[in-house]
C-alpha cells in the first residue's frame, strides 16, 4: 500500500538551478497538498490543489510553481532555486475537504540549495 | 491569524515515564485541533483529533483534550515506550477556512524514550 510518495528523498541544488519535485498518491484523492519545514518552524502550506486542473497558492508560494494533470501527480517546481528555499518539503493528499478530515503525507524530500 | 504554540524539545524520557507536551493555538471561532506524529524516515500520520471543546482524543495510549477556555490541546500518555520516540506535531484547522487545506502546524517537538 504505496499511500503518497515523493522523489527524490534528498537533493543539493546550486543557485539559479531548477528542479522539481514529484509527488503522487494511489488513494484516489481529491486534495493534494505542499508544505515546507524550514528548522525550528512549523510547516508552511505552498500550493494546494483541489482536484485535477486546479490549483491555488498557500502561504508561502513565491518561487514555486505546481501543476496538476491527473488525479494522482502534483509535481511542485523550482525555478531558479535560492538558499532560502533549504528546506524539508512534503507533499500530503486528502480525499475530501472538511475541518475534520486527516491528511496523509509523504515521507519528505531534504533539500539544500548553497 | 492562526497560531499554535508548541512546547519546544527536544524532550528526552525514560520508558514507562509520563509523558505530556503541552500546545495551546490562537484561533477565532471554533477550530479542530490534531496532533500528528512523524516517526523516523516518514511522513506525517494522524494521531488524534478533536473537534469541539471538551472533546477527548485517543489513540495508541495518547489522549489529548479540547480546552477552549484555555486555549490548549495538551498531549500526554501514562507509559511511554521507546517505540514512541518520534516528532509529534500539534495543528489546528480554523473555522473560516474551506477545509484542512490551511491546517495550521506547530514547530514540533521530539521526543526520545529510553530504555
Amino acid at each position: 500500500n504505496a499511500g503518497v510518495t515523493q522523489t527524490p528523498k534528498f537533493r543539493i541544488l546550486k543557485i539559479g538551478q531548477s528542479m522539481t519535485l514529484q509527488c503522487t498518491q494511489d488513494m484516489n484523492h481529491n486534495y493534494m497538498y505542499w508544505y515546507r519545514q524550514d528548522p525550528g518552524m512549523g510547516l508552511k502550506l505552498i500550493y494546494y490543489s483541489v482536484g485535477a486542473g486546479i490549483t491555488d497558492k498557500g502561504e508561502v508560494p513565491n518561487g514555486y510553481n505546481v501543476s496538476r494533470s491527473t488525479t494522482e501527480d502534483f509535481p511542485l517546481r523550482l525555478e531558479l532555486a535560492a538558499p532560502s528555499q533549504t528546506s524539508v518539503y512534503f507533499c500530503a493528499s486528502s480525499y475530501v475537504t472538511a475541518l475534520n478530515e486527516k491528511l496523509f503525507f509523504g515521507s519528505g524530500t531534504q533539500l539544500s540549495v548553497l | 491569524g492562526d497560531s499554535v504554540t508548541q512546547m519546544e524539545g527536544p524532550v528526552t524520557l525514560s520508558e514507562e515515564a509520563f509523558l505530556t507536551i503541552n500546545c495551546t493555538y490562537t484561533a477565532t471561532g471554533y477550530p479542530s485541533l490534531f496532533w500528528y506524529v512523524q516517526y523516523p524516515g516518514e511522513g506525517l500520520q494522524l494521531l488524534l483529533k478533536a473537534t469541539k471543546a471538551d472533546d477527548k482524543g485517543s489513540n495508541k495510549g495518547f489522549e489529548a483534550t479540547y480546552r477552549k477556555e484555555t486555549t490548549s490541546f495538551h498531549l500526554e500518555k501514562g507509559s511511554v515506550q521507546v517505540s514512541d520516540s518520534a516528532v509529534y506535531f500539534c495543528a489546528l484547522s480554523g473555522e473560516s477556512n474551506f477545509g484542512n487545506e490551511k491546517l495550521t502546524f506547530g514547530t514540533g517537538t521530539r521526543l526520545t524514550i529510553i530504555p
